[in-house]
């Protein structure tokens, strides 16, 4: 089936230790994206890619990097620099920036707990 | 970015109609406005999308106003499965700019 995966659902991790978070897509779109969710909170974008090998910061960028060498992947790094990195991660994946007008497909999210 | 306003939280009777307002008064005249919904540690979902003129399909209605700085996303018949968290967002940009940017949201309460 088509979709958009993340994984793993639940991840833990001690302080201080940079963690990935990997997010597949087989749809062939051309964007990806990264939001980080806090309790009882929306949605804040961390890093989008619209293009292989190019990606943009979002709102939250700091403390976080991503790499795009693929058109089906998008993984994203949670350093030791990020500072509350206890959240709800969100990957999504739209067919591209060319055309607006489509919807944004969302994984069901990793919940990192950093202790 | 243009941005979105919502209400935090509605309730509604099941089998009632909703309705949710969003107000997006700095909108650019190729913004498309969008909908998603949010369950309870779940990815959101799309509801439905316009740009100018009201849309419809089997999951609701969006009513945009004419001067588009508002819409409303209309429920037709609210059930208990309907209560989540709604998302009014503005696809914005061009290019390697564009990026989906998520307002506050509404907690929708469905009640029988």
């Amino acid at each position: 089936d088509g979709g958009i995966t993340q994984s793993p659902k639940y991840l833990f991790r001690k302080e201080g230790q940079n963690v990935t978070l990997s997010c597949e897509q087989n749809l062939n779109h051309d964007a990806m994206y990264w939001y980080r969710q806090d309790p009882g909170q929306g949605l804040r974008l961390i890093y989008y890619s619209q293009i292989v090998n190019d990606f943009q910061k979002g709102d939250i960028a700091e403390g976080y990097s991503v790499s795009r060498e693929k058109k089906e992947s998008f993984p994203l790094t949670v350093t030791s620099a990020q500072k509350n990195p206890t959240a709800f991660y969100l990957c999504a994946s739209s067919p591209g920036y060319r055309v607006k007008n489509t919807e944004a497909f969302f994984g069901q999210g990793t919940r990192l707990t950093v202790v | 970015d243009a941005k979105t306003t919502q209400p935090n939280s509605m309730e509604s009777n099941e089998e009632e109609p909703v309705h949710l307002p969003c107000n997006h008064s700095t909108i650019s005249g190729t913004d498309y406005i969008h909908w998603y919904r949010q369950l309870p540690s779940q990815g959101p979902e799309y509801v439905i999308h316009g740009l100018t003129s009201n849309v419809n399909n089997r999951m609701a209605s969006l009513a945009i106003a004419e001067d588009r700085k508002s819409s409303t996303l209309i429920l037709h018949r609210a059930t208990l499965r309907d209560a989540a968290v709604y998302y009014c967002i503005l696809r914005s940009g061009w290019g390697t700019a564009s990026k989906l940017t998520f307002g506050t949201g509404t907690r929708l309460q469905v009640t029988l």
